[in-house]
């Protein structure tokens, strides 16, 4: 089974409204922790936003946000304001607790292009 | 601070030769992971290194391998290139491990063409 979901290939929003990109998660872990991250066409994979399995709150960092639902295992990205430089691929991804082990398990990704 | 550097940025092989990339982690962070990205496969973790121990792998053949140094910069090195292992190849660091958060920083990548 995948450890993590993203099961929209692509999506498009207009430039200064908010996008809900989706993640689903499996684990029997109870620690773990969920990250977010943008890759845009130069490669590199920039960190957004993490959401530690333990944690109340919902994270926010600056236009974005995590929704965490815990019974419904999803950690879905919101990103307010969209901007042009905010089209990307974006990858939800997930390191289990139990290990200890500094490996991430990542979604397949998805495409966001901001319309003009 | 400096960022994860790796290099080279770009590679072209031929099939069946071997190759070498490097990656210099963030200064004092002790572990470096590997990534494997292609279209086909999407982003697969290929193995960690800490305190120059092989910590964890993924699930790749033998052809994989790494090591880490004393200063924690990090190697991994393909033999007999196969056309599939065409891919950009993501390290990132962390400063620590065995904690449910910890931010691992990627670099820009080594982009590997195999013909």
């Amino acid at each position: 089974a995948q450890k993590i979901t993203q099961t929209q290939p692509g999506m498009f929003v207009q430039e200064k409204e908010a996008v809900t990109l989706d993640c689903t998660y499996d684990t029997s872990d109870q620690s773990y922790g969920l990250f977010w991250y943008k890759q845009p066409s130069s490669g590199e994979m920039i960190f957004l936003i993490y959401q530690g399995s333990y944690d109340e709150q919902n994270a926010t960092e600056g236009r974005y946000s995590l929704n965490f639902q815990k019974a419904r295992k999803s950690a879905n990205l919101v990103i307010s304001a969209s901007q042009l430089g905010d089209s990307a691929m974006y990858f939800c991804a997930m390191r289990e607790g139990r290990s200890g082990a500094n490996n991430l398990f990542f979604g397949t990704g998805t495409r966001l292009t901001v319309i003009p | 601070k400096a960022g994860v550097t790796q290099t080279p940025r770009y590679l072209i092989k031929t099939r069946g030769q071997q190759v070498t990339l490097s990656c210099s982690p963030i200064s004092g962070h002790r572990s470096v992971s590997w990534y494997q990205q292609t279209p086909g496969q999407g982003l697969q973790f290929l193995f960690e290194y800490f305190s120059e121990t092989q910590r964890n792998k993924g699930n790749f053949p033998g052809r994989f391998s790494g090591r880490q140094f004393s200063n924690s910069r990090s190697e991994m090195n393909v033999s007999t290139l196969e056309l599939g292992d065409s891919a950009l190849y993501l390290c990132a660091s962390s400063l620590m491990r065995d904690r449910a958060y910890n931010e691992q920083f990627f670099g820009p990548g080594t982009r590997l063409t195999v013909l």
